[in-house]
């Protein structure tokens, strides 16, 4: 089926470092692109998000970029920081075989930032 | 909180039983969904709706049944036909694109 593959599982930082997550799908039919962090034991928060229409979009200290000739998607996070610790999710909106579309979610990576 | 409000978020079963899961929202969202969460796995889709009285299944439906008979309501029954339903739940909804999820059910077997 439809997939989302996610790399690296784990990452692990020092505070004021680059982090990078990169993604690939398989629905080339696939137009939404969203990122979610979520700390332990809580709900999933949308961080940033991008549609298939633009390569790049930036959010203060967070950017994601996608090419959708290779079919894949990056969030790239600078000057990490100590609270930027947690699971991030990378997500694909993509068509199931009801007609309807729902994100496809890669398996997470987990982001260790040390002081 | 948030908009979307699942309860409990706690809940222990006992092998054989039945229990349902609860999740309601405020935000005026036409879709729902039920994802079920286990460590290194990501979030996997049990069930979807997108209108009142209709839904479908995810891509781990087995063992699970919904219900959509309002649109604020979209409550999961875990059934012990799950072999292996301890895991973390979370429902989520939309209008548009964008998911706002609840703040999930921790479910154990006892």
């Amino acid at each position: 089926g439809e997939n989302v593959e996610q790399h690296p599982s784990t990452l692990s930082v020092q505070e004021g470092d680059s982090a990078v997550i990169k993604c690939t799908y398989s629905d080339s039919a696939s137009n939404y692109f969203p990122w979610y962090k979520q700390e332990l034991g809580k709900r999933p928060q949308l961080i940033i998000d991008i549609r298939s229409n633009v390569g790049e979009k930036k959010d203060q200290r967070i950017a994601v970029t996608l090419n959708k000739t290779a079919k894949h998607f990056s969030l790239h996070i600078t000057e990490t920081q100590p609270e930027d610790s947690a699971v991030y999710f990378c997500a694909a909106l993509l068509k199931g075989n009801s007609g309807y579309s729902t994100l496809t979610f890669g398996k997470g990576t987990m982001l260790l930032v040390s002081p | 909180d948030g908009g979307i409000t699942q309860s409990p978020k706690y809940l222990f079963r006992k092998e054989g039983q039945n229990v349902t899961l609860s999740c309601e929202q405020n935000l005026n969202h036409d879709a729902m969904y039920w994802y079920r969460q286990d460590p290194g796995q990501g979030l996997r889709l049990i069930y979807y709706s997108q209108i009142v009285n209709d839904f479908q299944k995810g891509d781990i439906a087995e063992g699970y049944s919904v219900s959509r008979e309002k649109k604020e309501s979209f409550p999961l029954t875990v059934t012990s036909a799950q072999k292996n339903p301890t895991a973390f739940y979370l429902c989520a909804s939309t209008r548009g694109d964008g998911y706002t999820f609840g703040s999930g059910t921790r479910l154990t077997v006892v």
